[in-house]
């Protein structure tokens, strides 16, 4: 089957970096998306990687290696505002996306 | 308005009850979608629809019921629903279905609880 893994939950100090890990394992692989949710609201698109690398965007960085069906999601300079759920989700052979459960991040001052 | 909306925010009804869930998209997307999002799960896709015909239903009870008039709408049809369908019920469109890049905007969600 298909299968995505990433943390429950995961707590971090304002002003620190945090790194949410995905692990997946697809039939075949389209790319792969990180969104952020707030409580409450909309899922948001964060970002898309499709080859091995860092991918970075202001503060957010995104990271794949397709050869160990892994990605993390790098976030610097933590900010209140961070606190939110981060979904992964893997686009498989069939372009359907596969989803994580989602990582509760929790910024403590 | 711009993105996506859907109304109600949040819907109680009973298991007799008949109800609808609204969403509307202002991006000129193609496809929409329905997903159901509960606590600590991933997120299921429930329909797709592209170009205003269903291009998936994935195995979805016939207690719900989507319709989708035109590109920039879709209802989900709700009746005789049970308790475990409460969950927070998101519409999504994108440009297209399939394609690498498919970028997902959702909108809030329509809180649903089932009496």
């Amino acid at each position: 089957g298909q299968n995505i893994d990433q943390p429950t939950e995961m707590t971090a100090t304002e002003g620190a970096i945090v790194q949410i890990n995905c692990t997946y394992q697809t039939s075949g692989f389209n790319g792969l998306f990180w969104y952020q949710q707030h409580a409450g609201e909309a899922p948001t698109f964060l970002s898309y990687n499709v080859l091995d690398g860092l991918e970075e965007k202001g503060r957010f960085s995104s990271f794949l290696s397709r050869s160990k069906g892994y990605s993390y999601l790098l976030l610097k300079e933590l900010q209140m505002k961070d606190s939110a759920s981060y979904l992964c989700a893997v686009m498989d052979s069939n372009y359907q996306l596969i989803w994580g459960a989602g990582t509760k991040l929790i910024i403590k001052p | 308005e711009t993105g996506v909306t859907q109304t109600p925010r949040h819907l109680v009804m009973g298991m007799t009850n008949k109800k609808s869930l609204k969403c509307e998209q202002h991006l000129g997307h193609n496809a929409m979608y329905w997903y159901k999002q509960s606590a600590k799960k991933p997120l299921e896709l429930m329909f797709v629809y592209s170009l205003e015909e269903r291009v998936e239903n994935n195995s979805v009870p016939s207690r719900f019921s989507p319709e989708c008039p035109n590109s920039s709408h879709l209802f989900l049809h709700l009746h005789t629903l049970q308790p475990e369908d409460s969950a927070l019920y998101l519409c999504a469109s994108s440009q297209e279905t399939g394609g690498g890049a498919n970028v997902l905007t959702f909108g809030a969600g329509s809180r649903l609880t089932v009496l």
